[in-house]
């Protein structure tokens, strides 16, 4: 199946520092990328949804001037988590959709995010 | 939301057979994945379904009812592996972005 990277996979910051996690599609151009949130032993809830080259659509409730989305490339979307603080702290997952079967989401490994 | 159900937690033994059920109630219904992930990875891939019937693959078995709004995950010669979350999550017709709706997990803890 296609590979889909995140980077880092685990990061610990201070409050009010901002964040940066990286997701990468690394065989195949993802015309749509999927970033998800996960708190433990919850489901996946998506976060905001973007296609290369256009603003990202943001889920009811999620701030997006706290987690900014840029998807320049087809291979590559990036979520700053902004002035992040503890309730931030979660499993981070982001997701690609464009390989050869269009209805399937390749995942990533997640980022497991921690803010003191 | 989109009333995906799965129940949140199932026990079984090494050896067994076990049946995790997902309702849904949807507009636009295109089909169905599951997907198993382990604590602290991501999801991995497991099935999808679009029509009606069931699709096996090895020891793990997918079914869908359209008409019902219904599907099983079915699981034979449980390993300890096995132990995992199963998240089944529906796939919408006209949803241009490919956004899936997922249901909250089922845990299976598989005992010796």
């Amino acid at each position: 199946g296609a590979v889909v990277s995140q980077h880092p996979s685990w990061v610990i910051c201070k409050s009010g520092t901002s964040v940066k996690i990286e997701c990468r599609s690394l065989d195949f151009q993802a015309t749509t990328m999927f970033w998800y949130r996960q708190f433990p032993k919850q489901s996946l809830m998506l976060m905001a949804t973007s296609n290369e080259g256009s603003k990202a659509t943001y889920e009811q409730g999620v701030e997006k001037d706290k987690f900014l989305i840029n998807h320049a490339s087809l291979t590559l979307s990036t979520l700053t988590v902004t002035s992040a603080h503890p309730e931030d702290s979660s499993f981070y997952i982001c997701s690609a959709r464009g390989g050869r079967s269009s209805d399937e989401q390749f995942f990533g490994p997640g980022t497991r995010l921690t803010v003191l | 939301g989109q009333n995906i159900d799965q129940p949140t937690e199932m026990t079984a033994t090494e050896g067994a057979i076990v049946q995790i059920n997902c309702t849904y109630q949807t507009s636009g219904f295109n089909g169905l994945f599951w997907y198993q992930q382990h604590a602290g990875e991501a999801p991995t891939f497991l099935s999808y379904n679009v029509l009606d019937g069931l699709e096996e693959k090895g020891r793990f078995s997918s079914f869908l009812s359209r008409s019902k709004g219904y599907s099983y995950l079915l699981l034979k010669e449980l390993q300890m592996k096995d132990s995992a979350s199963y998240l089944c999550a529906v796939n919408k017709r006209g949803s241009t972005l490919g956004r899936l709706y997922f249901g909250r997990g089922t845990q299976l803890t598989v005992w010796p």
